[in-house]
Parts: structure tokens; C-alpha cells; sequence
């Protein structure tokens, strides 16, 4: 089944504790991204990559990381999480062409930061 | 600067009813334009996806329009039940860098 996994699906953790939450897709998609999203605020973009080894800053990049080694991965790490960080975070993907493909989402990662 | 708008923000209609949800753009220099449902605590399911030279898509009892030069876009949706109930979002992929940017939302009821 084509689909974007993400796990944990639900953190608590505290102030400076460093986290991991791991995106994973099987569609062999070369565009991947993070967004969180707030309440009013709607959905940000974090970090964007195009393909492997190039990745870019989104809209709120601060206090966030990506890397993107293989393909198929792209982790979003919190090298210090802060109670602001709190959120729900969606990593998704899509082809990548000249006229745009559909991008497919992840189930979501529900992050509190105590 | 790109930016979407839904309007409106909250919608909430009788069973039955056909309703329209808009969404409008600032920047006309998009690759296409996707609408998503969200369910309460939940992920986002793609609804449809225009292209940039497409008018309209349809699937099922769900009709999206793109008017790219006046940067509008609507969904229309017919025969409404309760389980189309949720939050509905469009975003466009602008040109200059892949990236898709957000409308809001409208959150929308259907009352049985």
C-alpha cells in the first residue's frame, strides 16, 4: 500500500530533551516535507527537500533540523525542544515534475513539550 | 507574497443541502491547486487536485472549480450528509519553489 508513515503518532516529552520523529514513504517520491500545525495559524511549512542531500528552510525552520540520506526518509529532529514546539507535525510527499503532483500526508505526530 | 483565503470559516447546513466552499489566491503563477479533508485529531485526505490548466475535477458528489486568473477556486459539494462533515482545506504549489502554501480552512457541519 503507497502511503507516508511517521512515528511516534503521539510524544510527551520535556524542555531540552532531544526527539526524533521519523517520516518514511514507499512511492518513491523525491519531494518531501514537514509542517506543523496550530490552531488559527493553520499548516507551516518547516523544511522541504527535493531529493536526496538537498534541503531547504520552509516558512518555520527555528529549532528544527531535517536530514535526508536515503530517499525514502525524512527525519525531523528537535535538538532542544521548547514548550512553543508543541504542535501537530505532518511530513508528506509527492513527485516531483513541472507540473505538480498530488502530495500525499502522513497520519501526524502529536508533539507536546512540557 | 502568496496568500490563500477560505471563506468561509465555519459552515453549518441540514442534511441534503448542496454547499460551496471557496478558496482565493493572490499570486496566479501556481502549478495546481489541491483540496484536502481534515477529520478531527486526524491526518489529511486528498479530495482533488487541479492542474493549472484544468477548469474542474470531479469525483463522486465533489466538484472542484479553478478560475487560475482570478484566483478562485471552489468546492462544491452535493447532496450533503453528516459524514462530510470536517474541516476543508486548499493549497496551491507556487512556481517559484514547489512549496504549497495553506488557505485556513472551513470547518463545515452537516446537521442530520
Amino acid at each position: 500500500e503507497a502511503q507516508v508513515t511517521q512515528n511516534p503518532r503521539y510524544l510527551i516529552t520535556v524542555t531540552g530533551k532531544k526527539l526524533t520523529v521519523t517520516c518514511s514513504q514507499n512511492m518513491n517520491h523525491e519531494y518531501m516535507s514537514w509542517y506543523r500545525q496550530d490552531p488559527g495559524l493553520g499548516l507551516r511549512q518547516i523544511y522541504y527537500s527535493m531529493n536526496v542531500e538537498v534541503t531547504d528552510k520552509g516558512d518555520v525552520p527555528e529549532g528544527y533540523k531535517v536530514s535526508r540520506k536515503e530517499k525514502r526518509n525524512f527525519p525531523l529532529i528537535l535538538e532542544s525542544p521548547s514548550p512553543n514546539q508543541t504542535s501537530l507535525y505532518f511530513c508528506a510527499s509527492s513527485l516531483l515534475s513541472v507540473g505538480g503532483n498530488e502530495q500525499f500526508f502522513g497520519p501526524g505526530t502529536r508533539l507536546t513539550v512540557l | 507574497k502568496q496568500e490563500v483565503t477560505q471563506i468561509p470559516a465555519a459552515l453549518s447546513v441540514p442534511e441534503g443541502e448542496n454547499l460551496v466552499l471557496n478558496c482565493s489566491f493572490t499570486d496566479s503563477a501556481i502549478y495546481n491547486l489541491q483540496w484536502f479533508r481534515q477529520d478531527p485529531g486526524k491526518g489529511l485526505t486528498s479530495l482533488l487536485l487541479i492542474q493549472s490548466s484544468q477548469r474542474e475535477q470531479t469525483s463522486g458528489r465533489l466538484n472542484a472549480s479553478l478560475d487560475k486568473s482570478s484566483g478562485r477556486s471552489t468546492l462544491y459539494i452535493a447532496a450533503s450528509q453528516p459524514g462530510d462533515s470536517a474541516t476543508y482545506l486548499c493549497a496551491v504549489r507556487i512556481e517559484s519553489n514547489y512549496q504549497l502554501i495553506w488557505g485556513a480552512g472551513t470547518k463545515l457541519i452537516i446537521k442530520p
